[in-house]
C-alpha cells in the first residue's frame, strides 16, 4: 500500500523569505512523486514530479522540491515566497511498479500555505 | 480538447434526488480518474478507468454512486438517492497510460439540501 504524509496543516511565512512544505511517503518500491497547488475554487495544478533522475526537482512558479529517498520525504521548497503563493498544496505519491487499479495517486490531506505581506 | 472539462461546476440538490457529473479527458489520455475532495480534506480516491480494461471501483463509498466510461472518453459519475454527506467537490483527471502525471478539471461542486 502507498500512503502520503503532509504533518503541516498550516504553514506561515512572510513574502520574501524561503518556504518549505513537508511531504513524506511510503511504498514497496522506488516512487514517483508530486506536487500540486490547489487555489480556491479551482482545481488542482501540476506543480512538478519526481520519476527518475536528479534528486532535485524544478517546477512551475519557482517551486523545487528535493527527493529524499533515506528519508523518504519530497518537500515542497521556494526561495522567495510570494503573496500569491497563498494556496493549498498536496503531495501525491504512487508506486511505479503498481498496475491495475494501483496506477492511482495517493494524495496527501493537504496543507494551507499563508503568505504574509 | 486542451484541457479536462468538468459540467456542470455547480450543482445543487435536494435530498433524494439523483444527478449526474460529467467528465470530458484530454483527447488521447486513456486514463480517467475520479476523486471527491469533501470540505477542509484532502482528496478521497473514487474510480479508475484505464482504456477498454474493467474499471477499479475499490473507492466507490456506497452502492449508490456509480460511473461509466464511453467509448474511451467521456465518463459520468452518477449518485442516486444523494445524501447531505455526498456535499463535496468532485474532482476528475485524466493522464496518458504511464500515469506520469494527472490533469485535473475545475470540478463539480455539489451541494445536496
Amino acid at each position: 500500500a502507498q500512503s502520503v504524509a503532509q504533518p503541516e496543516d498550516q504553514v506561515n511565512v512572510a513574502e520574501g523569505n524561503p518556504l518549505t512544505v513537508k511531504c513524506t511517503y511510503s511504498v514497496s518500491g522506488n516512487p514517483y512523486l508530486f506536487w500540486y497547488v490547489q487555489y480556491p475554487n479551482r482545481g488542482l495544478q501540476f506543480l512538478l514530479k519526481y520519476i527518475t533522475g536528479d534528486n532535485l526537482v524544478k517546477g512551475s512558479y519557482g517551486f523545487e522540491a528535493e527527493f529524499n529517498k533515506s528519508q523518504t520525504s519530497f518537500h515542497l521548497k521556494k526561495p522567495s515566497a510570494l503573496v500569491s503563493d497563498s494556496a493549498l498544496y498536496f503531495c501525491a505519491v504512487r508506486d511505479p511498479i503498481s498496475s491495475g487499479s494501483a496506477r492511482q495517486l495517493t494524495f496527501g490531506s493537504g496543507t494551507q500555505l499563508t503568505v504574509l505581506p | 480538447g486542451a484541457g479536462v472539462s468538468q459540467s456542470p461546476s455547480n450543482k445543487v440538490t435536494e435530498k433524494g434526488k439523483d444527478v449526474e457529473l460529467r467528465c470530458d479527458p484530454i483527447s488521447g489520455h486513456t486514463a480517467l480518474y475520479w476523486y471527491r475532495q469533501s470540505l477542509g480534506q484532502g482528496l478521497e480516491f473514487l474510480i479508475y478507468f484505464q482504456g477498454n480494461s474493467a474499471p477499479d471501483k475499490s473507492g466507490l463509498p456506497s452502492d449508490r454512486f456509480s460511473a461509466e466510461r464511453t467509448g474511451g472518453s467521456v465518463s459520468t459519475l452518477t449518485i442516486q438517492r444523494t445524501q447531505q454527506e455526498d456535499s463535496a467537490v468532485y474532482l476528475c483527471a485524466s493522464s496518458t497510460y504511464e500515469g506520469y502525471g494527472y490533469t485535473f478539471g475545475s470540478g463539480t461542486r455539489l451541494t445536496v439540501v
